[in-house]
């Protein structure tokens, strides 16, 4: 079955420390995206990739990074700098159309804590 | 002002009653429209898809689209238990792909 992967479900992050969340899809979508979720917050844009070996920030990318080098993979790095990263992120990936928008289709999600 | 408002709730129902979720945008570039369902400790899940203004239909779900007064809905009718979970509004405003600019979601909770 096609779909999106993100692994692990649970993470569990030491002050000081940079963890990699792990995103997978098989879809063959061109974009993919990483949102954060925060409770009463919705969900915020971290970083998104349109085309393999090239990514934009979203609206909250300080303390993150990303690389995109293979069309199905986009992991984000999780590092020292963010202040608050306790969190439940959301990977998602979608079609890239000239002619329609075909939303989302998301992952089921990594919740991290920091300890 | 923000470019999506979504009344975050929560939102409580008996099972059987028509439930309606509502956002309001400031962007009139926005074409496309989408309504997401997401089940606790889950991703959300694409329900409904709407492009320009209108509504649309499936099965006890209908969206509707006012483009002139920035509004869009989403009815669910014979409301389940099952439909219990917090319902997220996004839109995008081009045909060429951007990134989605969702509501912070609004929590529905239906009781049996």
């Amino acid at each position: 079955d096609g779909g999106i992967t993100q692994s692990p479900k649970y993470l569990f992050r030491k002050e000081g420390q940079n963890v990699t969340l792990s995103c997978e899809q098989n879809l063959n979508h061109d974009a993919m995206y990483w949102y954060r979720q925060d409770p009463g917050q919705g969900l915020r844009l971290i970083y998104y990739s349109q085309i393999v070996n090239d990514f934009q920030k979203g609206d909250i990318a300080e303390g993150y990074s990303v690389s995109r080098e293979k069309k199905e993979s986009f992991p984000l790095t999780v590092t020292s700098a963010q202040k608050n990263p306790t969190a439940f992120y959301l990977c998602a990936s979608s079609i890239m159309s000239g002619v329609s928008n075909y939303g989302y289709t998301f992952g089921s999600g990594t919740r991290l804590t920091v300890v | 002002q923000k470019e999506v408002e979504q009344d975050p709730g929560p939102l409580s129902v008996p099972e059987g009653a028509i439930v309606s979720l509502n956002c309001t945008y400031s962007n009139s570039a926005f074409q496309y429209f989408m309504w997401y369902r997401q089940y606790s400790r889950k991703g959300p899940e694409l329900l409904m898809y709407t492009y320009s203004s209108g509504n649309k239909e499936d099965g006890r779900f209908t969206a509707q689209v006012d483009k002139s007064s920035k509004y869009i809905s989403l009815f669910i009718r014979d409301s389940q238990p099952s439909d219990s979970a917090t319902y997220l509004c996004a839109m995008s405003p081009s045909m060429i792909q951007n990134a989605l600019i969702f509501g912070k979601g609004t929590t529905l909770s239906v009781s049996s």
